[in-house]
């Protein structure tokens, strides 16, 4: 079974841009969570995907969005780009029938300059 | 005070000796509590699932719960320099849909 992949696998941007994420997950999981990862913060949960539908949601802010198509691939999307959003943004892949285990994809490194 | 906390490391065993990993968590309605290692440069990867109290045991690892003091714990017997890892304690409460990760603490086995 194919793990989850998740690109590009980085990225450099500058103040104000945009970005779009991809991420699919392990063939038959219906779940996709994203998570950002900073030295500072750890490990931060963005929002989950579970059949095209946000589930739930972190504390972050509206910039910050994500979709899920059909097939169950998701993208997230970070609006207006600060210089604090440079990160390892990690997607992962769950069943989505009850198990909260999570299978992380290689990541995102992103960069704002 | 952090919905999961750990020791905050880092931690330097030898090789051969136990090393210990300790963790604390907030939400007693959490069910389901699991161990991550995540090697530096790469992203986490699940190494133990605990959901009722006691010890569950897989090779090296164990790992312990206590539900009653909201503490959950990792042993690693014979420890090996390829455990040289940071480990993240994550809980998950079933109805939220997430895990809530800890900081993480960085484990340095020597040979």
């Amino acid at each position: 079974k194919a793990g989850v992949t998740q690109t590009p696998r980085y990225l450099i941007k500058t103040r104000g841009q945009q970005v779009t994420l991809s991420c699919s997950p392990i063939s038959g999981h219906r779940s996709v969570s994203w998570y950002q990862q900073t030295p500072g913060q750890g490990l931060q949960f963005l929002f989950e995907y579970f059949s095209e539908t946000q589930r739930n949601k972190g504390n972050f802010p509206g910039r910050f969005s994500g979709r899920q198509f059909s097939n169950s691939r998701s993208e997230m999307n970070v609006s207006t780009l600060e210089l604090g959003d440079s990160a390892l943004y990690l997607c992962a892949s769950k069943s989505g029938t009850g198990s909260e285990k999570l299978f992380f994809g290689s990541g995102t490194q992103l960069s704002v300059l | 005070q952090k919905e999961v906390e750990q020791n905050s490391g880092p931690l330097s065993v030898p090789e051969g000796a136990i090393a210990s990993l300790n963790c604390t968590y907030s939400d007693r309605v959490s069910q389901s509590f699991f161990w991550y290692r995540q090697y530096s440069g790469k992203s986490p990867e699940l190494i133990m699932s605990i959901y009722s109290n006691g010890d569950k045991e897989d090779g090296r690892f164990t790992a312990q719960l206590n539900k009653a003091s909201q503490y959950v714990s990792l042993l690693i017997r014979d420890s090996q320099p390829s455990d040289s890892a940071t480990y993240l304690c994550a809980v998950s409460n079933t109805n939220a849909g997430k895990s809530t990760f800890g900081d993480g603490t960085t484990l340095t086995v020597k040979p």
